[in-house]
């Protein structure tokens, strides 16, 4: 089994880029997809990158995916932060016969 | 539209049940992999169980392993969660969630989630 670890929280301005990561404990980060979920107050979480570095239907090209194996992580970027991105956002993957998710990290845009 | 919609989570004293469900529309829960993930108030996300319908296949975290039971009525197309044995612990709002493709696509569909609090 292995465990998918986030930074608890990020902050960072309107305009500004910030990187959520998502480091896998054990095995490689490239062997088995990883996706993000973003999931506002009250919300259930929609898919904002799939299958490592893909867009959601909807999401903006201001979002990207990416894997790095050297880190063995996978690491969520936003350009140009909106209030709006304000958020917690999830990444998840696979163990065998379970999917994981990591614990989460809530941005916050000031 | 395709959409999901929970219903049956209420309050329960531990040791209790509780049957949840999940009805589909805009797509047939034969056609994909069905999910029940959960969110414990202020924490993370956490998987439950997952079936493949046209198997019949099912997968269970070991947290819940052996009290939880997923299930499918094709004929409702929809989606069903057997919680026995509760504890204070499953207390959460329990999401239905499709898998977009075979087993390692995203969680592309989601309900809007129905609330289980597990206290005496």
């Amino acid at each position: 089994n292995f465990m998918l670890t986030q930074p608890h929280s990020v902050s960072e301005s309107p305009g500004k880029t910030v990187t959520i990561s998502c480091t896998r404990s054990s095995g490689s980060i490239a062997s088995d997809y990883v996706h993000w979920y973003q999931q506002r107050p009250g919300s259930a979480p929609t898919t904002v990158i799939y299958e490592n570095n893909q867009r959601h239907s909807g999401v903006p090209d201001r979002f990207s995916g990416s894997i790095d194996s050297s880190s063995n992580s996978a690491s969520l970027t936003i350009s140009g932060l909106r209030t709006e991105d304000e958020a917690d956002y999830y990444c998840q993957s696979y163990d065998s016969g379970n999917k994981v998710f990591g614990g989460g990290t809530k941005l916050t845009v000031l | 539209e395709v959409q999901l919609v929970e219903s049956g989570g209420g309050l329960v004293k531990p040791g209790g049940s509780l049957r949840l469900s999940c009805a589909a529309s805009g797509f047939s829960v034969s056609d994909y992999i069905m999910n029940w993930v959960r969110q414990a108030p202020g924490k993370g996300l956490e998987w439950v169980s997952s079936i493949i319908i046209t198997n019949s296949y099912t997968y269970y975290a070991d947290s819940v392993k052996g009290r939880f039971t997923i299930s499918r009525d094709t004929a409702k197309n929809s989606l069903n969660l057997q919680m026995d044995s509760l504890r204070a612990e499953d207390t959460a709002v329990y999401y239905c969630a499709r898998v977009s493709s075979g087993w390692f696509g995203n969680f592309d569909v989601w309900g809007q989630g129905t609330l289980v609090t597990v206290s005496s």
